[in-house]
């Protein structure tokens, strides 16, 4: 069974362009999460979808952020225009079930993508 | 305020020696679930090991042991007879009961197992 996979793995761009993060849950699983890790720093919440729902996006910076979720599958994370901030890695997880979950729900990590932007 | 926090930035460890990594962790929710994950270089987060709040016993995972103490909020991780591969960033996290699914971080400990 595949994983999760984020794409891409690495990614170098110019302070004021765009970049578009994507993530691919693992198949059936309903709950996406979305997390940040800028350097040096805890591992920060950004937002948590529900097959296509946001179901919390309290964790998002400011308004450059933007998720999607199209159809429940895949998801992406746009950051628009990027500031020299926003350089971290980026996780994307993924967990079974929709709604309520159990406390022990297990989380599923993608490999992250490594934003640097400068 | 903190809600995780671990206080060993990184560490060095013999092989075959075991390895307590600490974690305190700060929640007024009764419910909370306590979570351990291995980061190694490639850059995936694997999970370890899980620790219910109403748990009675501390959770056992093949080498990895939670050493849970509730009332002093701590919930340490320990590895018995360290191998090289046991080298990685390990993350500790909480997440609180409630409508709320999120993962809370600790800053992590740099694990560095010696030859």
């Amino acid at each position: 069974e595949a994983g999760v996979t984020q794409f891409p793995s690495h990614s170098v761009i110019e302070k004021g362009q765009t970049v578009t993060l994507r993530c691919d849950p693992i198949s059936g699983h309903d709950n996406l999460y979305w997390y940040r890790r800028v350097m040096g720093k805890e591992i920060k919440f950004l937002l948590h979808f529900v097959k296509e729902s946001k179901q919390d996006e309290s964790g998002m910076p400011n308004n450059r952020f933007l998720a999607e979720r199209t159809g429940g599958t895949y998801s992406t994370l746009k950051v628009q225009p990027a500031e020299l901030e926003d350089s971290g890695v980026y996780f994307c997880a993924s967990s079974q079930g929709s709604g309520a979950q159990s406390m022990n729900t297990e989380a599923f990590f993608g490999q992250g993508t490594r934003l640097t932007v400068v | 305020a903190q809600k995780i926090t671990q206080t060993q930035p990184g560490m060095f460890v013999q092989e075959k020696e075991a390895v307590t990594l600490d974690c305190t962790y700060d929640t007024s929710d009764p419910s909370y679930g306590l979570f351990w994950y291995k980061q190694p270089s490639s850059g995936e987060m694997i999970f370890l090991i899980y620790q219910g709040s109403y748990d009675q016993q501390n959770a056992t995972e093949g080498r990895y042991s939670l050493n849970f103490q509730k009332a002093r909020k701590s919930a340490n991780l320990v590895i018995s007879a360290s191998q090289l591969g046991d080298s990685a960033m390990y993350f500790c996290a909480m997440r609180e009961g409630g409508n709320n699914y999120q993962l809370i971080w600790g800053a992590g400990t740099k694990l560095i197992i010696k030859p």
